[in-house]
């Protein structure tokens, strides 16, 4: 069974630049969720995704998006980068239950991202 | 809004001692609740969760939590520490489609 995997595993871009990142669903998993841990704190909601759409979004600007994919993997896109953007951008796949309390989300390891 | 506190960024303890990790919640509902770990450079792992079921929950690698809803707590413990165990530790509870993570507490193992 394939684990989440996300790409790329670090990068650095600068002010204003746009980027992409990347992520694999584990296997047989249709939810995909985004979240951004800034240095020295908890992961925040960013944005999930089920059947390719746009399922529920924390606080964060239209400037963040995304998309899912028909084989479920799925991508973040961040425009115009701030300073404040440089984080660990975690996803995580879940296997849809039906129901709308989130069950156990599985990780990847991470995309740090940092703004310069 | 539910949320989550966790009592302590850091935490240090002995090779051997006690291990407790604090988390407080806020829930307006009968929550779900987690209880990630993250070691350097990596993503979370789930340790433990709390469905509703029995109240006492055993996790991977020795640790276990006890859902007391009368305290609002979900505190991890783990009866002898080891220097495997030093990583980055956080709470966390269902809200939603999401959940919402507590700022973690930083377990340092000495020896």
């Amino acid at each position: 069974e394939t684990g989440v995997t996300q790409s790329p595993t670090h990068l650095i871009k600068t002010r204003g630049q746009q980027v992409t990142l990347r992520c694999s669903s584990q296997s047989g998993h249709n939810t995909v969720s985004w979240y951004q841990q800034a240095l020295g704190q908890g992961p925040q909601f960013i944005f999930q995704y089920y059947r390719e759409e746009e399922n529920g979004r924390g606080n964060f600007p239209p400037r963040f998006s995304g998309l899912q994919f028909p084989n479920y993997s799925s991508e973040l896109n961040v425009n115009a980068l701030e300073l404040d953007d440089s984080a660990l951008y975690l996803c995580a796949s879940s296997p849809n239950t039906g129901t709308s309390d989130v069950g156990e989300l599985f990780f990847g390891e991470g995309s740090r991202l940092t703004v310069l | 809004a539910q949320s989550v506190t966790q009592l302590g960024s850091h935490v240090s303890v002995s090779e051997g001692a006690l291990v407790l990790l604090r988390c407080n919640y806020s829930s307006s509902v009968p929550p779900y609740l987690f209880w990630y770990v993250q070691y350097p450079n990596q993503g979370l792992q789930l340790l433990l969760k709390y469905t509703s079921a029995a109240t006492l929950v055993k996790g991977i690698n020795g640790f276990e939590a006890e859902f007391k809803k009368s305290e609002t707590s979900f505190h991890l413990t783990k009866p002898s520490a080891h220097m495997s165990d030093a990583a980055e530790y956080f709470c966390a509870v269902s809200s939603g489609n999401k959940l919402v993570f507590g700022a973690g507490t930083i377990l340092r193992v000495k020896s």
